[in-house]
């Protein structure tokens, strides 16, 4: 049962455009929120989190929403540039197991000039 | 200016030899995590540790063994490979103080 849930494999969007990847969870006992993006042959790296008691974090073209009612996540990049062609993991990290985190699916994200 | 370091980067085994990977930090990090990532499954945990010589098992831990003796190096090991276990496997570290993890640049594995 997957706990952390992205049904998008992959999204192609226009550069200039929104970028919006979703993310669903079904448990509520998750303190934080993460999104991480990853190239081919290298590691994820960290792109921004949320915390269970917010519902906005923004960043630079990077903001993410968070909807506790509806156990959803979600990235916008804003203004979308090629160069955000990347895999996206949404993760969770439940409450007090040694931080370990659950992570989705990943999106594939192809942005096009 | 890696933190973290995976070893090999590939390698080509055949089912049933026994495989170690390593992981190598120099952030002194209490936290170390081995996960697999497979298509369709994204990333699943496969072993993590909490500081020398504690570890514990993750979701996809069968067929998987880890030892840390040292606060630096987290060895994860295929005591005998199969083709399943074909797969790209990153170490990640996190301080006891941030939530996030920085992730090691992977090791493909492939089984025979």
């Amino acid at each position: 049962d997957q706990q952390v849930k992205q049904n998008s494999p992959s999204l192609s969007v226009q550069e200039g455009r929104i970028s919006i990847l979703n993310c669903d969870y079904t448990n509520s006992m998750f303190d934080y929120f993460l999104w991480y993006k990853k190239y081919p042959a290298e590691g994820p790296t960290f792109l921004i989190s949320i915390s269970s008691i917010k519902d906005k974090n923004e960043d630079g073209r990077f903001t993410v929403f968070l909807n506790k009612s509806a156990k959803h996540l979600s990235l916008h990049i804003v203004p979308s540039q090629p160069g955000d062609s990347a895999v996206y993991f949404c993760a969770a990290r439940p409450y007090n197991q040694g931080g370990k985190l659950i992570f989705g699916q990943g999106t594939e994200l192809s942005v096009k000039p | 200016d890696a933190g973290i370091t995976q070893s090999p980067r590939h390698k080509v085994t055949e089912t049933g030899t026994p495989v170690t990977l390593r992981c190598h930090q120099t952030e002194n990090h209490r936290y170390m995590y081995w996960y697999r990532q497979d298509p369709g499954h994204g990333l699943r945990l496969i072993h993590y540790s909490y500081g020398v010589k504690d570890t514990d098992k993750g979701e996809v831990s069968d067929g998987y063994s880890v030892s840390r003796s040292k606060t630096e190096d987290f060895l994860l090991t295929l005591e005998s490979a199969t083709s399943s276990q074909t797969s790209v496997y990153f170490c990640a570290i996190s301080g006891a103080s941030n939530y996030g993890y920085t992730f090691g640049s992977g090791t493909r594995l492939t089984v025979v």
